[in-house]
């Protein structure tokens, strides 16, 4: 039971490339969303997906865009990568059932990007 | 605007202390408040809170919401070196739209 797959794990972009960071998971979760972690700035919600078929903007989106292929994978892409985006991406999901679905977040290992 | 508020950002202990780590909030819809513990990598759940006054227990940590005053603490005895790591608070309105983070505390125990 993997849980949440988050690739690559790593990865050096130069300014003006663009990459897809990808998100899957094996937990049937309804679900999902992408943080950004900066040093000493917590995680900021970037895009979410709340079911299948619906995205919708997080705190953070501008230079971003996502995908929600379908119930099990959520892509996270940079379209034009600039040094502001050096970050560590984190995936998370939830069940989305339950009175308490707080309780239901998993964090996928993190994408560790470096822009220069 | 929603807003976690975490103090202090940055704790130096030594191994066998006792320390208190501090989570104010001011949210509009506020359903819990969760605590997580990040060493390297992605964080892991500590607590979740709902209940003013509840304390909430798991070995050496402990934790309480006070609904009333916006506030939760995060209490450590005992420390070991194996508790340093980042301590985050976050709240969620009970929605899919994700949890709010507080900037974290950064805690380091000395040997």
């Amino acid at each position: 039971n993997a849980g949440v797959t988050q690739t690559p794990k790593f990865q050096v972009l130069k300014t003006g490339q663009s990459m897809t960071l990808q998100c899957a998971q094996d937990m049937n979760h309804n679900s999902m969303y992408w943080y950004r972690q900066d040093p000493g700035m917590g995680l900021r919600l970037i895009y979410y997906s709340a079911s299948e078929g619906t995205t919708d903007k997080g705190e953070v989106p501008n230079g971003y865009n996502v995908s929600r292929l379908n119930k099990r994978e959520f892509s996270l892409r940079l379209e034009s990568a600039a040094p502001s985006q050096t970050s560590v991406y984190f995936c998370a999901t939830q069940s989305g059932t339950g009175g308490y679905r707080a309780r239901g977040y998993t964090f996928g290992s993190g994408t560790r990007l470096t822009v220069v | 605007e929603d807003k976690v508020v975490q103090s202090p950002l940055s704790l130096v202990v030594h191994e066998g202390d006792t320390v208190t780590l501090n989570c104010s909030y001011e949210v509009t819809n506020f359903r819990s408040l969760l605590w997580y513990k990040q060493e390297k990598k992605a964080p892991t759940f500590l607590f979740m809170l709902t209940s003013s006054g509840i304390e909430k227990k798991s070995g050496r940590l402990s934790s309480i919401l006070d609904k009333k005053e916006l506030f939760s603490i995060l209490n450590i005895t005992a420390t070991q070196t194996g508790d340093s790591a980042v301590y985050l608070c976050a709240f969620s309105g009970g929605g899919a739209d994700g949890l709010t983070f507080g900037k974290g505390t950064h805690l380091i125990i000395q040997p």
